[in-house]
């Protein structure tokens, strides 16, 4: 399968927390993006991470990606209530689709 | 500049009835692509576009669906004959093309099958 697989599927934190999420994938890609959809909404893209980059920042999001072990992390540090959402990843090939895994739903208490 | 747009938001059909969704890029944008996400999945591929071109239609069911991009107007998905297992969230995506370049989402349009 092409599609990333994220995990854990599920992760509820206290607010102020840091949250981490991971994809794996299995073939070689071009590029991995991470997107969050709260609930019922459309899908916000966060970051976008290519095979020759290891580290990206974004305000409190920090994006890795280890080619060799094919994965990738999300951190999102210091979370908020409304850092709840799901959040997928997305792994993108020479052809320019991409593929999603089933995401991790991300619960953030106040 | 307007993100991606789809319409409508929300699309009631009876079953036999033909769902047609509608998808405006990004200003600038020229790919677009069509995602479906049943109720409590991931979002599955479906089709990818350029400009008057179908790339990619590996992820569309082979019966009553069909893509086009055309020239000049919106991407259209068309379902004919809907069934009740057509029910879903449809997402379009566009970007400006290119390997590793940024994919954004329209907010969706949720079809129902009566």
């Amino acid at each position: 399968s092409q599609q990333g697989e994220e995990d854990p599927q599920a992760l509820s934190i206290q607010e102020g927390e840091n949250a981490t999420m991971n994809c794996s994938y299995k073939t070689s890609i071009n590029n991995l993006q991470w997107y969050r959809q709260n609930s019922g909404r459309g899908l916000v893209h966060l970051i976008l991470i290519r095979s020759n980059e290891r580290e990206k920042h974004s305000g409190r999001l920090r994006v890795t990606l280890d080619t060799s072990k094919k994965s990738s992390s999300l951190l999102i540090t210091a979370s908020r209530a409304a850092d709840t959402a799901s959040y997928f990843c997305a792994t993108g090939f020479t052809g320019n689709q991409f593929y999603f895994g089933t995401g991790t739903s991300l619960t953030v208490i106040p | 500049n307007a993100g991606v747009m789809q319409n409508p938001r929300h699309l009631v059909r009876r079953r036999g009835q033909e769902a047609r969704l509608r998808c405006s890029p990004m200003k600038g944008h020229s790919h677009v692509y069509w995602y479906r996400q049943l109720p409590e999945e991931g979002l599955k591929f479906m089709v990818y576009l350029q400009k008057e071109n179908i790339i990619d239609e590996s992820g569309m069911p082979k019966e009553r669906f069909s893509a086009e991009f055309p020239k000049e107007g919106p991407s259209i998905l068309r379902i004919q004959q809907v069934v009740r297992g057509d029910s879903a969230a449809y997402f379009c995506a566009s970007s400006s093309g290119g390997p590793g370049t940024e994919a954004f989402f329209g907010q969706g349009t949720r079809l129902t099958v009566v």
